[in-house]
């Protein structure tokens, strides 16, 4: 199975910074398709689970333009940029390409 | 808006079974593939397995295969998953998520399992 790595369990960051959260998987994550299948996701307590960014880099409707997926092959990032306090969440990363679909251990952001 | 709604917290006893419902409202149920997903602090999230309400048809993680069974009534809009044989280890959150181009698009607030005698 593919395995993605979030190497930062926990990021400390104060509001109006940019976090990187970084993601690396395994194999490429790469179809015939032209598309990455990593899609990005935010948990935050008290709320349903997110999802932010998928093919590595689109937005999903309604999500801040502060947040920005990039990377391509194995190496993923999730960017924030101005960081706000509402961001203050657990970050997973999730590979689609191949069964069974495996998520990235997680990486929290915590306010300085 | 789409919403899954899910059951309640279950506390049940080993060797056990329990079955978890995730009711679907806002879009056309068959129209999308539904995953479920279980958390623990431990593990993180890991996927069980994916169901295609519209057939039926499912495909499981091999971890999770003779522990999950995923079903759904075309219905009421619903989907199931029944977990068996319980052990502490099935203690977790447990997720319904339905996927939309390869993304787990909107997802349900989560089931809490907890298996103790």
């Amino acid at each position: 199975q593919i395995t993605l790595t979030q190497q930062a369990e926990s990021l400390w960051v104060s509001p109006g910074e940019k976090v990187s959260i970084t993601c690396r998987a395994s194999q490429s994550l790469l179809y015939t398709d032209g598309k990455h299948y990593l899609s990005w996701y935010q948990q935050r307590p008290g709320q349903t689970t997110k999802a932010l960014i998928y093919h590595a880099s689109i937005r999903t409707d309604g999500v801040p333009t502060r947040f920005i997926g990039s990377g391509s092959g194995t190496e993923f990032t999730l960017s924030i940029e101005d960081v706000q306090p509402e961001d203050i969440a657990l970050y997973y990363c999730l590979q689609t390409l191949k069964k069974p679909w495996t998520f990235g251990g997680g990486t929290k952001l915590e306010l300085k | 808006q789409v919403q899954l709604q899910q059951s309640g917290a279950e506390l049940v006893k080993p060797g056990t079974s329990v079955k978890l419902s995730c009711k679907a409202s806002g879009y056309t149920f068959t129209s999308n593939h539904m995953n479920w997903i279980k958390q623990t602090t431990g593990q993180g999230l890991e996927w069980i397995g994916i169901i295609n309400p519209g057939s039926g048809g499912t495909s499981y993680n091999v971890k999770f295969k003779g522990k999950a069974t995923l079903t759904v009534d075309k219905s009421s809009s619903t989907a199931f998953m029944q977990l068996s044989s319980l052990t502490p280890e099935d203690s977790a959150v447990y997720y319904c998520a339905r996927v939309d181009d390869y993304v787990m698009d909107a997802w349900g607030q989560g089931a809490s399992v907890t298996v103790s005698s």
